[in-house]
């Protein structure tokens, strides 16, 4: 089985703040890597697909980056709405999500 | 518009069966994965497996093997998540969610509201 296992656990961060997530994957799984942003009572969204690619409709200030086992998302300015819980996906074998991150205001 | 929408909140008691829904439109229901991902209180998300309505193959997670059955109805458009007999630690949000390829594990595009199944007695 992969494991995803993301850093930190919580982020206490101030809206314009660049803030970085990391999920770092148990074996390789090149580039096939997901993000997505989970707020509370609702459904996740996807943000992030294939490491790096933006989903469409997602703001701009959403990025990904990483390969192999190492992954980040980064938000380059923190606005309001972006206080929630961040989860990545591996989907190279089955598929697993790490085990979040929640994002609080400072 | 592509939606997937789910059944209602179910409370059952132990040992009880239950089977719940996702019935997609806006797409073509045949051509793309749905999975099912369950979240327990308060705790992240969990991949059980996925259905390709097309031919009804199934994936599943080896822990959710046999737990749980998953199948789909590709005349009415919806995948099913069933129990036959439930357990008190089944109590969760369990959601459906849409995978854009047509071939096996993948991200998912679109996700279904959820529903809550409490199992308590």
């Amino acid at each position: 089985d992969i494991q995803m296992t993301q850093s930190p656990s919580t982020l206490s961060a101030s809206v314009g703040d660049r803030v970085t997530i990391t999920c770092r994957a148990s074996q390789s799984i090149n580039s096939w890597l997901a993000w997505y942003q989970q707020k509370p009572g609702k459904a996740p969204k996807l943000l992030i697909y294939k490491a790096s690619s933006l989903e469409s409709g997602v703001p701009s200030r959403f990025s990904g980056s990483g390969s192999g086992t190492e992954f980040t998302l980064t938000i380059s300015s923190l606005q309001p709405d972006d206080f929630a819980t961040y989860y990545c996906q591996q989907f190279k074998s089955y598929s697993t999500f790490g085990q979040g991150t929640k994002l609080e205001i400072k | 518009e592509v939606q997937l929408v789910q059944s209602g909140a179910e409370v059952k008691k132990p040992g009880e069966s239950l089977k719940i829904s996702c019935k997609g439109s806006g797409y073509s229901f045949t051509s793309y994965w749905i999975g099912w991902v369950r979240q327990m209180p308060g705790k992240g998300l969990e991949w059980m497996g996925i259905i390709y309505p097309g031919d009804s193959d199934t994936r599943y997670i080896p822990s959710f093997q046999g737990q749980v059955t998953i199948s789909a109805d590709k005349s009415i458009s919806t995948a099913f998540l069933q129990w036959s007999s439930l357990k008190a630690s089944d109590t969760a949000m369990y959601y459906c969610a849409k995978l854009p390829r047509t071939s096996g594990w993948y991200f998912t595009d679109y996700w279904g509201q959820g529903t809550l199944v409490t199992v308590s007695s």
